[in-house]
């Protein structure tokens, strides 16, 4: 079946700018998460939804962040007022609802910001 | 609190030669235990995970991890090295009660001919 599709692929904006990055997870997974992986680095998680609300959202660096997931599928993560640090790839994954069930995880989307 | 240390950023040996990527981690409770890889312009995608029923796990492509609670370290290996094999690999620990792995920096393995 499909894997988790997130798009684009890669985002190039500049300072300032309002973004938007989509993820589309597994059918059926409840659980839909956020990370951030810059380079050099692992994934860092910003925010866990299961279902249509946001379990944990600790991981957000501020209040420009915020990530929506109306009707517990697709999840779009929003950030405003883009600054070059926000520059990484952004990994979205998904799961069946067990705390050791494994994450599937998209190829990412690559946000650069000039 | 839960976190994941992999020492190594990078890691080379030559195709046939055994393969050891050090991972350990620190929970206060029993965790659950994943190594995934991550393939140039791929996702990640998991290698094999440890939830308890063994502390021996095996996974895809002859890996291989042993989760040992004294050393709290969870280390992958494989036998004998493949040129395919190269490739990030990362590991990740979550608690019992949370769904939300803690991933370490990540390991790039380099394998020469």
């Amino acid at each position: 079946g499909a894997g988790v599709s997130q798009t684009p692929s890669n985002k190039v904006t500049e300072k300032g700018k309002y973004v938007e990055l989509r993820c589309d997870p597994i059918s059926g997974h409840t659980a839909l998460y956020w990370y951030r992986q810059s380079l050099g680095q692992g994934p860092e998680f910003l925010i866990y939804f299961q279902g249509t609300g946001a379990a944990d959202d600790s991981g957000l660096p501020n209040d420009r962040f915020f990530a929506v997931r109306p009707e517990g599928s697709v999840s779009t993560l929003k950030i405003q007022r883009t600054e070059r640090g926000d520059s990484a790839v952004y990994l979205c994954a998904s799961s069946q609802t067990s705390g050791n069930s494994p994450l599937h995880f998209g190829n990412g989307t690559r946000l650069t910001v000039t | 609190a839960q976190s994941v240390t992999q020492l190594g950023s990078h890691v080379s040996v030559s195709e046939g030669a055994l393969v050891l990527l050090r991972c350990n981690y620190s929970s206060s409770v029993p965790p659950y235990l994943f190594w995934y890889v991550q393939y140039p312009n791929q996702g990640l995608q998991l290698l094999l995970k440890y939830t308890s029923a063994a502390t021996l796990v095996k996974g895809i492509n002859g890996f291989e991890a042993e989760f040992k609670k004294s050393e709290t370290s969870f280390h992958l290996t494989k036998p004998s090295a493949h040129m395919s094999d190269a490739a990030e690999y990362f590991c990740a620990v979550s608690l019992g009660g949370s769904y939300i792995p803690t991933f370490g920096r990540g390991t790039s393995l380099i394998v020469h001919p």
